[in-house]
């Protein structure tokens, strides 16, 4: 079965730092690209950050750019996210996901998500 | 970046309803295009891919048609279990986007 299982969520002061895991199970970890997808509480899908499946090349949307950084440890079987200099409107819930690969090998929709882990920005 | 709206926001409706949401990107993304179910507290699941691909297992009363920049998600027949959150996301280019969302409810 197909599992994804994100940690480190919790409470933190502007200004501070939070590292995200995303632990999967059931698959081949080092064949997928993944992501990472966050949704402010009461609002949309916002799309955070992408790695490819050898880590080689990653993508990050404007909002995160020069504070977050995406990572993986495939010997680990662990997707990251770094998160630093955090701001409130980084409050969200945080989803990992895996890049399903179906319409392109270069960035593909997500066929499986995490259950979330909640960050809190507040001080 | 490729913005994407969705419409209607909210759309009121009774099971056995046909529905049709709507989804318009800024430009051309060809069938790069998937639609998400979310209800709430859960994460989102994936529907349809590459604008009319029905992901496996899942009923085939939903479908998926356009490209370019006009996109369509229709339910058939609307069931009780399709009450949720629906979101239309472009994976044509990063950074990818995600609609802001349309709310299937109860009439």
């Amino acid at each position: 079965q197909v599992q994804l299982v994100e940690s480190g969520g919790g409470v933190v002061q502007p200004g501070g730092s939070l590292r995200l895991t995303c632990t999967p199970s059931g698959f081949t970890f080092s064949r997928y690209g993944m992501h990472w997808v966050r949704q402010a509480p009461g609002k949309g899908l916002e799309w955070v950050a992408a790695i490819w499946f050898d880590g080689r090349d990653e993508y990050y949307s404007d909002s995160v750019k020069g504070r977050f950084t995406i990572s993986r440890d495939n010997s680990k079987n662990t997707l990251y996210l770094q998160m630093n200099s955090l701001r409130a409107e980084d409050t969200a819930v945080y989803y990992c996901a895996r890049d399903s690969g179906y319409s392109s090998s270069s960035g593909a929709e997500f066929d499986c998500w995490g259950q979330g882990t909640l960050v809190s920005v507040s001080s | 970046d490729i913005q994407l709206t969705q419409s209607p926001s909210l759309l009121s409706a009774s099971v056995g309803d046909r529905v049709t949401i709507t989804c318009r990107a800024s430009q051309g993304i060809s069938s790069y295009l998937a639609w998400y179910q979310q209800k709430p507290g859960k994460a989102p699941k994936l529907l349809i891919y590459t604008a009319s691909t029905l992901q496996s297992g899942l009923p085939s009363r939903f479908s998926g048609s356009g490209s370019g920049t006009e996109f369509t998600l229709t339910i058939s027949s609307l069931q009780p279990e399709d009450f949720a959150t629906y979101y239309c996301q472009q994976v044509n280019s990063f950074p990818f986007t995600f609609g802001p969302g349309t709310k299937v409810d109860i009439k």
